[in-house]
């Protein structure tokens, strides 16, 4: 079965400084996708960064990086220089084979994060 | 205008009562899905759909239906709401899916639903 784990339910980050956000995931899919989507307090999903099993190179979108590390399934997310504008739930979510042809996604619990000034 | 609109945005109901949540989108995607969002669970598909006639169960359908009016418009219903189904729910679009392609899913404001 397919599987996303968000172990951090909570974290502090200051204004300025990087922050990384965990997600490991299961899966015995040998194509996939992992993505990273932000909702603020307002309420609406942001989709903010893409990975692909196959792709060579980690994927980056301006302030965003992922970390992807295949061998650990760990896709982990990089905010660098926060911002307050950046204190919001951040969800990390997969995409298999299974998934593939329908593009069904499935989500981990979320990570909330505080951008303290 | 917003690509993918949800109505009501809020809606308070009590148990029993019918109710229908509507999703409409503008991006002209072939496939529409349909969310909940519960604290500490993340989000967790109900229904999804390729096309018009082609609907699918998510991983929890039990006490839903939705159809699919057109290819912009996709409704979720409740025909007999009940505490435990208060949550946020969303809809979502996407293209069809391409083998490049990243294929994101765009995602409504959400509707805030409680059932009491």
């Amino acid at each position: 079965a397919q599987k996303i784990t968000q172990t951090q339910p909570g974290m502090f980050v200051q204004e300025k400084e990087a922050v990384t956000l965990d997600c490991t995931y299961d899966t015995s899919d040998p194509s996939y996708g992992l993505f990273w989507y932000k909702q603020p307090s307002s309420g609406e999903m942001i989709f903010l960064i893409y990975q692909g099993s196959y792709d060579q190179q980690n994927a980056t979108e301006g302030r965003y990086s992922l970390n992807f590390q295949k061998a650990r399934k760990s896709a982990n997310l990089v905010i660098s220089a926060s911002q307050l504008g950046d204190s919001a739930m951040y969800f990390c979510a997969m995409r298999g084979r299974y998934g593939g042809a329908t593009n069904k996604l499935i989500f981990g619990t979320g990570t909330l994060l505080a951008v303290q000034p | 205008d917003a690509d993918v609109t949800q109505t009501p945005r809020n809606r308070i109901t009590k148990t029993g009562k019918r109710i229908m949540l509507e999703c409409s989108q503008t991006k002209g995607h072939d496939r529409m899905y349909w969310y909940r969002q519960d604290p500490g669970l993340g989000l967790r598909l109900i229904y999804y759909s390729f096309d018009v006639k082609d609907i699918n169960k998510g991983e929890i359908s039990d006490g839903y239906s939705v159809s699919r009016q057109a290819q912009a418009k996709f409704s979720l219903s409740l025909e007999s709401a009940i505490p435990n189904q208060t949550a946020l729910y969303f809809c979502a679009t996407s293209e069809k899916r391409t083998l490049a392609g990243v294929n994101e899913q765009f995602f409504g404001p959400g509707t805030r639903l409680t059932v009491l």
